[in-house]
């Protein structure tokens, strides 16, 4: 079965600085990756999916950027943190079936 | 665009009672998944319906998808307290998973 390693669990950044958070997946090859953003209360936005290496599907137009440098490794990333950006960030793969357990981001 | 309406937003209930909740899409899905997620954790996958009319158990739930491909519901029968949660449903097709907006129960004793 598949993991998925998200890190780190919080993290508080100021305004204006860089993000990058990190999805590892273990247990399969080629899959399909998705990053989602939740705010408090709310549902699972998708931001970004891909489907293989160098592949990006970008959802939501915003201040983020999404990469996939190796099969089982996606990336999220930003040059300058907006307040808004704070929420809990999700990774997903393979269909939906796993789920990684998250990284709640404060923009201070 | 394509858009995905899960209802009811939330529900209050006594624990013993049944629970119904229901996605429709105004799309065609191959596949309806129905997850639940505990606060601060992500989502768990709880059932996965493939085939359309398919109706599908797991323990005290029971989902079904929908004959026209475009809606699944979820029961929950004689809930208990560890049912509280966020339940979402995601219909899928190739690439491009997305989420209703959840339903978030809460069982008294």
């Amino acid at each position: 079965s598949q993991t998925i390693h998200q890190w780190p669990a919080t993290l508080v950044q100021p305004v204006g600085s860089p993000l990058s958070l990190e999805c590892t997946v273990e247990g399969t090859s080629n899959p399909n990756l998705y990053w989602y953003r939740q705010a408090a209360g709310r549902g699972l936005q998708l931001l970004f999916y891909s489907v293989g290496i160098g592949q990006i599907s970008s959802e939501v137009p915003q201040n983020l950027s999404a990469s996939r440098p190796q099969d089982r490794q996606f990336i999220l990333s930003s040059k300058k943190l907006l307040l808004s950006d704070s929420g809990f960030y999700l990774c997903a793969c393979c269909g939906g079936y796993t789920f990684g357990s998250g990284t709640r981001l404060t923009v201070v | 665009g394509q858009q995905l309406n899960q209802s009811p937003q939330s529900m209050f209930i006594q624990e013993g009672e049944d629970v119904s909740m229901n996605c429709t899409s105004s799309s065609i899905f191959n596949t309806w998944l129905w997850y639940k997620q505990d606060p601060g954790e992500g989502p768990v996958l709880l059932i996965a319906l493939y085939k359309a009319g398919e109706l599908t158990s797991n323990g005290r739930l029971t989902a079904q998808f929908g004959i026209t491909r475009k809606d699944s519901f979820l029961n929950i029968s004689a809930s208990i307290p560890s049912d509280v949660g966020i339940y979402f449903c995601a219909p899928y097709n190739t690439d491009k998973l997305i989420f209703g907006t959840g339903t978030r129960l809460q069982v008294f004793p």
